[in-house]
């Protein structure tokens, strides 16, 4: 069963609001990383999670705030955000943090942000 | 550095037609990995396959098939009598010995009816 899930679907929130995005794997997977996709480009990774322990930060702005509980969650908290922060939000997992483990994709949160 | 280009944006072809997505890669690495992903409209994105680069066996797989040629950096996709469903943007990405994936610009593939 390769699948991770992703909730909610879609979140609409102003920017003054706090939300959370949700993601769960039960592959036994160690790694879980989170992207940020803009309409008709390529994701770009935003952090990993290694063994639930943060092991790379590609210099997001702090009012993104990962959060692994465990190590079949992992959380996005979002705070302050900006409309240029409109995108959909991928979260995925691998066996191991190395290339040569697939990493395997939830269906994403889209996000808008008013 | 790595690098990965799909000339091609987009694709439009009549249902049944063959496509072929092209993806040239750049590496200084001797080992690494290449890997194709869809991408339909819902959003997801949908693990095709995963090369490593010391094997160069072309692989097929139902419809599907890959061209692999490390002379020329490239690892190519071709889709054999396309259907409607196949309508997806597809990524090409790299990895070589870490944990990031480089992934092309894609390609987005309409086969229409």
């Amino acid at each position: 069963d390769t699948e991770v899930t992703q909730t909610p679907k879609h979140l609409v929130m102003g920017m003054t609001n706090k939300k959370s995005l949700k993601c769960e794997q039960h592959m036994g997977h160690r790694a879980m990383y989170w992207y940020k996709q803009k309409a008709k480009k390529p994701p770009e990774l935003m952090f990993v999670y290694s063994y639930e322990k943060l092991s790379i930060n590609e210099s997001v702005p702090s009012r993104f705030s990962p959060e692994c509980p465990n190590s079949s969650l992992l959380n996005l908290h979002l705070h302050a955000l900006q409309p240029e922060d409109s995108a959909l939000y991928l979260c995925a997992s691998s066996q191991a943090e190395t290339s040569t483990d697939t990493q395997y994709f939830g269906p994403g949160t889209r996000l808008t942000v008013l | 550095a790595q690098k990965v280009t799909q000339a091609q944006t987009e694709i439009s072809v009549v249902e049944k037609e063959d496509v072929t997505l092209d993806c040239v890669y750049e590496t200084r690495d001797t080992t690494y990995y290449l890997f194709w992903y869809k991408q339909p409209p819902s959003g997801e994105l949908v693990f095709l396959i995963r090369r490593n680069s010391f094997d160069e066996q072309n692989e097929i797989s139902g419809r599907y098939s890959w061209n692999f040629q490390k002379s020329t950096s490239s690892f190519n996709f071709t889709i054999t009598a396309s259907q409607v469903v196949d309508s997806a943007v597809y990524f090409c990405a790299l990895s070589p010995n870490d944990y990031k994936l480089s992934f092309g610009a894609g390609t987005t593939v309409t086969v229409r009816a």
